[in-house]
């Protein structure tokens, strides 16, 4: 069965900290894995997204990884904020499914930034 | 560029009514998607499209819920009877080519 589990399920940490959240899946065929974010009430917002063939990613103070050998993505946030207060959730769309693009989640870590 | 539109935002029904959903994708976006987000849990994808035609619906309880893109353009996501178990959040995404998924606000569900 093709999962994606985050861990850990809740953070919090002091302004200014570099923080990593964790994403682990269980199949390695994947076409590519979606970082995003959600605040309370609000959609999704996509953060970053690798391809298969890439190794990791970067936006601002964002940085995801990707090492499909041992099945884990990592986001990466430097000198983290409030505003960067929300749940943050990975996804996988795996190859050989039932359907091109369609993306399994992961639980979510929720993030809480305190000044 | 508008992003994907969903409406109503919010929607209370009691147990047994029926209740549907309409989402706008991004202009151009082929590929449409249907995902349930129960409190506390990751997205779950009920259907996805690939312009009107569905390219798979193995996750929708197809005694309940039915979909359709009849244009290749807007959905709808229709739910007759609803169940308490139903309550969520329904989101809708569109992807072009490049396969990055972007997603409406959410349609909150609540059934009494």
């Amino acid at each position: 069965k093709q999962e994606v589990t985050q861990i850990p399920a809740a953070l919090s940490v002091p302004e200014g900290e570099n923080l990593v959240l964790n994403c682990s899946f269980t199949d390695s065929a994947i076409y590519n894995l979606q970082w995003f974010r959600q605040d309370p009430g609000k959609g999704l917002t996509s953060l970053l997204l690798i391809q298969s063939s890439q190794r990791e990613q970067t936006s601002g103070r964002l940085n995801a990884s990707l090492d499909k050998s041992s099945g884990r993505s990592t986001l990466y946030i430097a000198a983290s904020q409030p505003g960067d207060s929300a749940t943050y959730l990975c996804a996988a769309s795996f190859a050989g499914g039932t359907s091109y693009g369609k993306l399994t989640f992961g639980q979510g870590t929720i993030l809480t930034v305190h000044p | 560029e508008a992003g994907v539109a969903q409406s109503p935002r919010y929607k209370i029904i009691e147990k047994r009514q029926s209740v549907a959903f309409w989402c706008n994708p991004i202009s151009g976006h082929a590929t449409l998607y249907w995902y349930q987000q129960i409190l506390g849990q990751g997205p779950k994808l009920l259907i996805q499209f690939q312009n009107n035609g569905v390219v798979d619906d193995s996750q929708l309880p197809k005694d309940r819920f039915s979909a359709e893109r009849l244009k290749g353009v807007d959905s709808t996501l229709k739910i007759q009877p609803a169940k308490l178990e139903d309550s969520a959040v329904y989101l809708c995404a569109s992807s072009s080519d490049s396969n990055e998924q972007y997603f409406g606000p959410g349609t909150r569900l609540t059934v009494t």
